[in-house]
């Protein structure tokens, strides 16, 4: 079975932009979290999206975004890109909303703001 | 507010020494699960352990064990005759139960070096 998913890889962006990044859960697995990790630093929650609505936020300025589709992927959004956005952004299933089972992480998606 | 704190921010060993990399948290809540990730240089996280606070019980599963004390609020990782393999970034991480409304909180990670 595909573990999760994530794309692109790596992205680059300037100051200003849009960026749009994607998210495959494990199949079966309706619940996709958000997560941005800094270099040298922990991940921190961004959002957590489960049967397409949102239950968790994160102390995240409105730039960023998230939504969850019928198949249960997801994208997250953030708008006129800072290059303190610049971060490897990490998604996570699990097949219930609570959160005190495991997570399962994707690779992630490299960000670089320039 | 909750937080995890790993103070331990490099360490590094020579294969098959024990290693143990320390965490330590702050919560109000009684009831709460603690966990344990390795990042490997791949990126993704790799769930190794959850914990709730009801449970003090000492776990070992291979040459991995972990030290949950209350009373100190930590829950430290053991690492036994290390190998090359165990090279990564570690997070102990925290989380109310029953939530999902906060997400997990991570420490900073502790980067662990095994030299051949």
């Amino acid at each position: 079975d595909a573990g999760v998913t994530q794309s692109p890889t790596h992205l680059i962006k300037t100051r200003g932009q849009h960026v749009t990044l994607r998210c495959s859960p494990i199949s079966g697995h309706k619940s996709v979290s958000w997560y941005q990790q800094v270099l040298g630093q922990g991940p921190q929650f961004i959002f957590q999206y489960y049967e397409k609505e949102e239950r968790g936020r994160g102390n995240f300025p409105d730039r960023f975004s998230a939504r969850q589709f019928p198949n249960y992927s997801s994208e997250l959004n953030v708008n006129a890109l800072l290059l303190g956005d610049s971060a490897l952004y990490l998604c996570a299933s699990s097949s219930r909303l609570i959160i005190d089972e495991k997570l399962f992480f994707g690779s992630g998606t490299q960000l670089s703001v320039l | 507010a909750q937080k995890v704190t790993q103070a331990q921010t490099e360490i590094s060993v020579v294969e098959k020494e024990d290693v143990t990399l320390d965490c330590v948290y702050e919560t109000r809540d009684t009831t709460y699960y603690l966990f344990w990730y390795k990042q490997p240089p791949s990126g993704e996280l790799v769930f190794l352990i959850r914990r709730n606070s009801f449970d003090e019980q000492n776990e070992i599963s291979g040459r991995y064990s972990w030290n949950f004390q209350k009373s100190t609020s930590s829950f430290n990782f053991t690492i036994t005759a290390s190998q090359v393999v165990d090279s990564a970034v570690y997070f102990c991480a925290l989380d109310k139960s029953g939530g999902g409304a906060d997400g997990l909180t991570f420490g900073k990670g502790t980067h662990l070096i095994i030299q051949p």
